[in-house]
């Protein structure tokens, strides 16, 4: 059963520091892996996708990462602001289902 | 880029009653739709998955009379929650993964249900 991680479960940060946010899966055999944020009382904005067979996904400020090998993901935010402040969901695609972990609850503070 | 729209945000209903919760594909056919419940501070958790034309597919846990799912379209899917309950109060999201898009199909979320049962 695939399951998903993400640490820090929280993170608060000064505004226009770089910060990197951590997702691990315990099944490498995924089909393709997408970030989302969450703002509160908010359904899901997608982020960045990776598929499979790619490392790595850029958009603006941030940057995602992928290693399938070692079931390891990274979003990368640079020079990050008090609007990037919600909730980073990391999910796998898992056949035909997103598998989610619990979240990085972030806080840009001004 | 891909729309779902989602209605209504937000429904206070009576204990013992029904509500209907709608998503919509906006500019592409959703072949296949999502349903998930989100509590307080955790995760999404998935509830049950509808196919256009054919039964959902529910998560081991979920009640299907209890949660009744409808996709008879390729851009509409409802969510019935019968005979309400406090308990069931929560954050409802659908998602909604269409044909490829651009080479890649991701997946698209409606903006959440916030339902409180009185």
């Amino acid at each position: 059963k695939q399951e998903v991680t993400q640490i820090p479960a929280a993170l608060s940060v000064p505004e226009g520091e770089n910060l990197v946010l951590n997702c691990s899966f315990t099944d490498s055999a995924i089909y393709n892996l997408q970030w989302f944020r969450q703002d509160p009382g908010k359904g899901l904005t997608s982020l960045l996708l990776i598929q499979s067979s790619q490392r790595e996904q850029t958009s603006g400020r941030l940057n995602a990462s992928l290693d399938k090998s070692s079931g390891r993901s990274t979003l990368y935010i640079a020079a990050s602001q008090p609007g990037d402040s919600a909730t980073y969901l990391c999910a796998v695609i898992d056949g035909n289902k997103l598998v989610f972990g619990a979240g990085t609850i972030l806080r840009v503070k001004s | 880029g891909a729309v779902v729209s989602q209605h209504p945000s937000r429904v206070i209903c009576k204990s013992g009653t029904s509500v209907k919760i709608e998503c919509r594909s906006l500019d592409f056919q959703a072949t296949t739709m999502f349903w998930y419940r989100q509590f307080p501070k955790q995760s999404l958790m998935l509830m049950a998955t509808s196919n256009e034309g054919s039964k959902a597919t529910y998560e081991q846990g979920v009640e299907k009379d209890k949660f009744l799912i409808n996709h008879a379209s390729l851009t509409l899917s409802t969510l019935t929650v019968t005979s309400a309950h406090p308990e069931d109060s929560s954050f409802y999201i659908c998602s909604a993964r269409g044909t490829v898009l651009r080479g890649i199909s991701g997946y698209t979320f409606g903006s959440g249900t916030r339902l409180t049962v009185v």
